[in-house]
């Protein structure tokens, strides 16, 4: 079976631009949640979707938001990015249960903003 | 509120060694689980282990074992004969039944092995 799979990997953007990273679970896998990897904060929640409805959100400003799409798929956009937005986007899916089931996650999208 | 302290931000360790490392978690929910993931150079989270909180078995994977005590809210990590491959950063991280599913991480540990 295929592992989660984010596209781009890498990604440079200069200030007050917007960006979508992508990712795509493992097949069957229907919950799909993103987090922020920065050397400063650590790892981070962003927000988490099933079924294509925002079932949770972590403390992040409004700038970040994600959709999911009916095949699971999902995107999340960062609009009017900052300086401090760099980082590493990681996605991860799991089976069902959020709470319970682990999380695999993928490689990761690294973010510089200039 | 949920925490999750990994006091050992960096461990130096010669090939063949034993190390551990350490996890302390703070929840107020009853039932919830613990995580151990590997961060290689290549930065992809790996999953290692998932413990729920009324299961305070030990367990052992090869070199590697974990021990769960709620009684002192730690879920350590022991890798037996270390090998260079081990090298990495490690994650705890914990689950509440009323979190919604997201993960809360410690700030990792970087664990090197020379040869």
């Amino acid at each position: 079976k295929a592992g989660v799979t984010q596209t781009p990997r890498y990604l440079i953007k200069t200030r007050g631009q917007q960006v979508t990273l992508s990712c795509s679970p493992i097949s069957g896998h229907r919950s799909v949640s993103w987090y922020q990897q920065t050397p400063g904060q650590g790892l981070q929640f962003l927000f988490e979707y099933f079924s294509e409805t925002q079932r949770n959100k972590g403390n992040f400003p409004g700038r970040f938001s994600g959709r999911q799409f009916s095949n699971s798929r999902s995107e999340m956009n960062v609009s009017t990015l900052e300086l401090g937005d760099s980082a590493l986007y990681l996605c991860a899916s799991s089976l069902r249960d959020r709470v319970r089931d682990e999380q695999y996650f993928g490689p990761g999208t690294r973010l510089t903003v200039t | 509120a949920q925490k999750v302290t990994q006091a050992q931000t960096e461990i130096s360790v010669v090939e063949k060694e034993d190390v551990t490392l350490d996890c302390v978690y703070e929840t107020r929910d009853t039932t919830y689980y613990l995580f151990w993931y590997k961060q290689p150079p290549s930065g992809e989270l790996v999953f290692l282990i998932r413990r729920n909180s009324f299961d305070e078995q030990n367990e052992i994977s090869g070199r590697y074992s974990w021990n769960f005590q709620k009684s002192t809210s730690s879920f350590n990590f022991t890798i037996t004969a270390s090998q260079v491959v081990d090298s990495a950063v490690y994650f705890c991280a914990l689950s509440e039944s009323g979190g919604g599913g997201k993960l809360i991480f410690g700030q990792g540990t970087e664990l090197s092995v020379k040869p």
